[in-house]
């Protein structure tokens, strides 16, 4: 099965900063990579899918990267509706696996 | 519009089973996959199940293999979960997601409670 380790668990920023997450895959999955935001309450939303593709209606704030089997979204400008969980996940092959989170506090 | 509706969920006993529908409108049905995520209560998601197109092949996670079973009718644009064998760990709200093979989940619904408790 393909892990994916997502970091970091959890991060502060202020309104306006930039902010990075980071998922490592533990084998080549050729970009197949989703980003999700999920708030409390709600189901999950699709950010951004093979690694730099954003979904209709997201705001262009939000941007994915990869470097090998290490993929990263960034987030610039923080707004206080960005105050969420972030997942990422492989849809390279099954079981289809997601990151364990990281939770998005805006001060 | 897509929607997705979930439905059946519940409190039931350990060893025990239960059915989760999804109701889907506004798309094709046949056209996707359909999956099953889960996600515990305040834990991370977990994919669960998923079915291709017509239904001839299915794909399980380790911790549900051999005890829930995914299905779908696409004349009612409908997809199904049959859980057996309840444990406390299966506990989690239940999503149902639209997908396609290789393209990651784009729409979710509202999700399903199952709590598994004696």
């Amino acid at each position: 099965d393909i892990q994916m380790t997502q970091s970091p668990a959890s991060l502060s920023a202020s309104l306006g900063e930039t902010v990075s997450i980071e998922c490592l895959a533990s084998e080549d999955i050729y970009s197949n990579l989703a980003w999700y935001q999920q708030k409390p309450g709600k189901s999950p939303q699709l950010l951004i899918y093979y690694a730099s593709s954003l979904q209709d209606g997201v705001p262009s704030r939000f941007s994915g990267s990869e470097s090998g089997t290490q993929y990263s979204l960034e987030i610039n400008s923080l707004q206080p509706e960005d105050e969420g969980d972030y997942f990422c996940q492989q849809s390279y092959k099954f079981p289809l696996t997601f990151g364990s989170g990281t939770k998005l506090e805006i001060k | 519009e897509v929607q997705l509706v979930e439905s059946g969920g519940g409190l039931v006993q350990p060893g025990r089973s239960m059915k989760l529908s999804c109701a889907a409108s506004g798309f094709t049905f046949s056209d996707y996959y359909m999956a099953w995520v889960r996600q515990a209560p305040k834990k991370g998601l977990e994919w669960v199940a998923s079915i291709s197109y017509e239904g001839s092949s299915t794909y399980y996670g380790d911790s549900v293999k051999g005890r829930f079973t995914i299905s779908r009718d696409n004349a009612k644009s409908t997809l199904y979960l049959q859980m057996n064998s309840l444990r406390s760990e299966d506990t989690a709200t239940y999503y149902c997601a639209r997908h396609a093979e290789g393209i990651p989940f784009d729409y979710w619904g509202q999700g399903v409670m199952v709590t598994v408790s004696s």
